[in-house]
C-alpha cells in the first residue's frame, strides 16, 4: 500500500523568498511521485515528477523535487515565490507494480504576501 | 497539444436525478481514472480503466458506474444523487500505469441542489 503525507497544510511566504513545502510517503514498491498545483476553480497541473530517473527533479515555473528514499521525502522547492504561485499543492505517490491509481496527500495551500 | 477534455463543466441536478460525466483521454492513453474532489478536499479515487476494462476501484458508491468505450472515452453515471454528491469531478488519463504521468482533465463542477 502507499500513502502520502503533506507535513503543512498551509504555508505562507512573502515574495521573493524561498518556498519549501514538505511530503513524506509511503509505498511497498519503489514509488513514482509527483507534485500537482491546482489554481482556485482550476484543474490539477503537473509540476513535475520522479520515476526512478534522477533523484533531483526540474520541473515547471522553476520548482524542484528531491527524491530522498532514506528520508522517505519529496520535498518541492523554489528559491524565489512569485505572486502567481498561490495554489494549492498535493504531493502524490503511485506504485509501479500496484493498483493503477494515484494517492493524494492532503494539500498544501500556499500563500505568497506582498 | 491535446488535453484530456471532460465534459460538461458545470451540472446543476436535484437530488434523486440522475447525471452523467463523460471523459476524452489523450490520444493513445489507454488508461483513464476518476476522480472526486469535494470541497477542501483532497481528490479521492472512484475508479480507473485500463484497455476498456476496470482495474480497480476505489470509494465509489454504488449508486454510481462507469465505463471505457471502445474509442476510450469514459462515461461516470451517477443515479439518485445526493446533496453530498456535490464535488468537482476529474478524469485523468495516462498510457499504461502512467510511469510517464498522467494528465489531468479541467474537471466537471456537479452541483446537487
Amino acid at each position: 500500500a502507499q500513502s502520502v503525507t503533506q507535513l503543512d497544510s498551509h504555508v505562507s511566504v512573502s515574495e521573493g523568498t524561498p518556498v519549501l513545502l514538505r511530503c513524506n510517503y509511503s509505498s511497498s514498491y519503489s514509488p513514482s511521485l509527483f507534485w500537482y498545483v491546482q489554481h482556485p476553480n482550476k484543474g490539477l497541473q503537473l509540476l513535475l515528477k520522479y520515476t526512478s530517473a534522477a533523484t533531483l527533479v526540474k520541473g515547471i515555473n522553476g520548482f524542484e523535487a528531491e527524491f530522498k528514499k532514506s528520508e522517505t521525502s519529496f520535498h518541492l522547492t523554489k528559491p524565489s515565490a512569485h505572486m502567481s504561485d498561490a495554489a494549492e499543492y498535493f504531493c502524490v505517490v503511485n506504485s509501479l507494480q500496484g493498483a493503477q491509481k494515484l494517492v493524494f496527500g492532503q494539500g498544501t495551500r500556499l500563500t505568497i504576501n506582498p | 497539444a491535446a488535453g484530456v477534455i471532460q465534459s460538461p463543466r458545470h451540472l446543476i441536478k436535484e437530488k434523486r436525478e440522475t447525471a452523467t460525466l463523460k471523459c476524452y483521454p489523450i490520444p493513445r492513453h489507454d488508461t483513464v481514472y476518476w476522480y472526486q474532489q469535494g470541497p477542501g478536499q483532497d481528490p479521492q479515487f472512484l475508479i480507473s480503466f485500463y484497455e476498456k476494462m476496470q482495474s480497480d476501484k476505489g470509494s465509489i458508491p454504488d449508486r454510481f458506474s462507469a465505463q471505457q468505450f471502445s474509442d476510450y472515452h469514459s462515461e461516470l453515471n451517477m443515479s439518485s444523487l445526493e446533496l453530498g454528491d456535490s464535488a468537482l469531478y476529474f478524469c485523468a488519463s495516462s498510457m499504461g500505469q502512467g510511469y510517464y504521468g498522467y494528465t489531468f482533465g479541467s474537471g466537471t463542477r456537479l452541483t446537487v441542489v
